[in-house]
């Protein structure tokens, strides 16, 4: 079935470090990809999305490329902040599949150190 | 972008009781979702909200135990019924904006964080 497979946290950073969070999906169709941030308290925010291969999405200074090649949608930040900690999940959506169902992945803790 | 709110925030409730959690969308949106989130994991899809008619359940869940209300396209409604501490989670509402094929943006709400004891 649709899946999706994140790198298993927590992941620990310094503060201006470089981060990576891996996400690979598995999916019949052609799906939409997303990524989701969840401050401590909090409900889940959209962070970026991307709709179809190659596309990038952008936003607060992360990054991820749909690549259709690899299944991957790793989520990239150049240079991350304490303000990033969060729990990160990424997730999939196959148009005209289940009509509720934003398949999540396990979600990946990310803690950032001044 | 759509901006949803949900009350109570949080609360803790007794075993045998029930809470109805209200979620309201400042915009229309085309679908309504709720999910529970236990501790730790990922989120787990409840069922869909439709609007005067019956919700769509996943599997695993029953409407006499969530009984859910969507009386308009901005409101809904989540009870968890009979309560026991298993169902300690957050409960989050979400909504989805339409689009282009493939265009669509989902967004939730802050979450209603319930403890049973």
């Amino acid at each position: 079935g649709d899946s999706v497979t994140q790198m298993e946290g927590p992941v620990t950073l310094s503060e201006e470090a470089f981060l990576t969070i891996n996400c690979t999906y598995t999916a019949t169709g052609y799906p939409s990809l997303f990524w989701y941030v969840q401050y401590p308290g909090e409900g889940l925010q959209l962070l970026l999305k991307a709709t179809k291969a190659d596309d990038k999405g952008s936003n607060k200074g992360f990054e991820a490329t749909y690549r259709k090649e690899t299944t991957s949608f790793h989520l990239e930040k150049g240079s991350v902040q304490v303000s990033d900690s969060a729990v990160y999940f990424c997730a999939l959506h196959l148009y005209g599949g289940s009509q509720g169902n934003l398949i999540f992945g396990k979600g990946t803790k990310l803690s950032v150190k001044p | 972008s759509a901006v949803i709110s949900q009350k109570p925030s949080r609360d803790i409730c007794q075993r045998g009781t029930s809470l109805t959690i209200q979620c309201q969308v400042d915009s229309q949106v085309t679908m309504m979702f709720w999910y529970r989130q236990q501790p730790g994991q990922s989120l787990t899809l409840i069922a869909t909200a439709n609007q005067g008619s019956e919700a769509t359940y996943e599997s695993g869940f029953v409407i006499d135990k969530f009984p859910i209300s969507r009386p308009n396209l901005t409101f809904s409604t989540l009870t968890v019924s009979n309560m026991s501490p298993e169902d300690s989670s957050i409960y989050l509402c979400s909504g989805r904006t339409s689009g282009r094929a493939n265009s669509y943006e989902q967004y939730f709400g802050p979450g209603t964080r319930l403890t049973v004891t």
